[in-house]
C-alpha cells in the first residue's frame, strides 16, 4: 500500500531558529501533498496544499512567509517553520495524494513531527 | 464553507458492545465523509467513507449511516474491541476539492 514517510518525528529548537521537517511519499508519486498541524486535544487545521513544480496554498490565516512549503519532486514535501516560535509549538503532519488515487479512500498520512520550541 | 463537528468529546464503551460515534455538517455540497482513527503521535489512518449518494456502507465491524435531511452521519463498530480505543474522526472534502477537513474528534476508549 502507499506508504507516507515523515522526518523527524519530534524536534525540539530554540526559538528564533529555524526547522525542516521533511514528508516523502516512499512508493507513489505525490501529485498533491496536504500539511496540517494539531494542538493538543484538537482536530487537524489543514494549512496548505502543495503541488509539485507550483507554490503551496495556504488557507486563510496561515503566514506563508512563516511556514515555507517546497514541494520540488514528485516524491518530496518540506515544511520549514522561521524564526520559530513557543507558540508553534505542535504537531504536524503530511498527508499525500498520488495520481487516480480515488477520494472515497483519502490521502495516506505520515506519522506526524512533533515540534517543540523552547 | 464546510464545516464538520463532532460534539462529544469523548465516549466510553464495554468491550463486545456497540460503539456509535456522531459527526454533524453544515454544508450539503460535498462528495465524500470519511472516517480515520488516530492514535496519539502518530498520523491519523483511514477506516471507512460514504459517498454523497448513499445512505450507508458497511465493512466488517464498521457501518457509516448518512442521515442527508439531518445533516448528520454516524460510525458504528460492533463489536468493540480494546485495540478500537483511540480517537476517531470524521472529515469530509468540501464540494469540488481535494481538501480534506477534519472534525473535532471523538475519543473513544473501550474497558474489558
Amino acid at each position: 500500500g502507499a506508504v507516507v514517510s515523515q522526518h523527524p518525528s519530534w524536534v525540539i529548537c530554540k526559538s528564533g531558529t529555524s526547522v525542516k521537517i521533511e514528508c516523502r511519499s516512499l512508493d507513489f508519486q505525490a501529485t498533491t501533498m496536504f500539511w496540517y498541524r494539531q494542538f493538543p486535544k484538537q482536530s487537524l487545521m489543514l494549512m496548505a496544499t502543495s503541488n509539485e513544480g507550483s507554490k503551496a496554498t495556504y488557507e486563510q490565516g496561515v503566514e506563508k512567509d512563516k511556514f515555507l512549503i517546497n514541494h520540488a519532486s514528485l516524491t518530496l514535501s518540506t515544511l520549514t517553520v522561521t524564526s520559530a516560535h513557543p507558540e508553534d509549538s505542535s504537531f504536524y503532519i503530511c498527508s499525500a495524494r498520488g495520481p487516480g488515487q480515488q477520494k472515497s479512500y483519502g490521502y495516506t498520512f505520515g506519522s506526524g513531527t512533533r515540534l517543540t520550541v523552547v | 464553507d464546510q464545516q464538520v463537528k463532532q460534539n462529544s468529546p469523548s465516549l466510553s464503551v464495554q468491550e463486545g458492545r456497540i460503539s456509535i460515534l456522531n459527526c454533524d455538517y453544515t454544508n450539503s455540497m460535498f462528495d465524500y465523509f470519511l472516517w480515520y482513527k488516530k492514535y496519539p503521535a502518530e498520523g491519523p489512518t483511514f477506516l471507512i467513507s460514504i459517498s454523497s449518494i448513499k445512505d450507508k456502507n458497511e465493512d466488517g465491524r464498521f457501518t457509516v449511516f448518512l442521515n442527508k435531511s439531518a445533516k448528520h452521519l454516524s460510525l458504528h463498530i460492533v463489536p468493540s474491541q480494546p485495540g478500537d480505543s483511540a480517537v476517531y474522526f470524521c472529515a469530509s472534502y468540501p464540494y469540488n476539492t481535494d481538501k480534506l477537513i477534519f472534525g473535532t474528534g471523538t475519543r473513544l476508549q473501550v474497558f474489558p
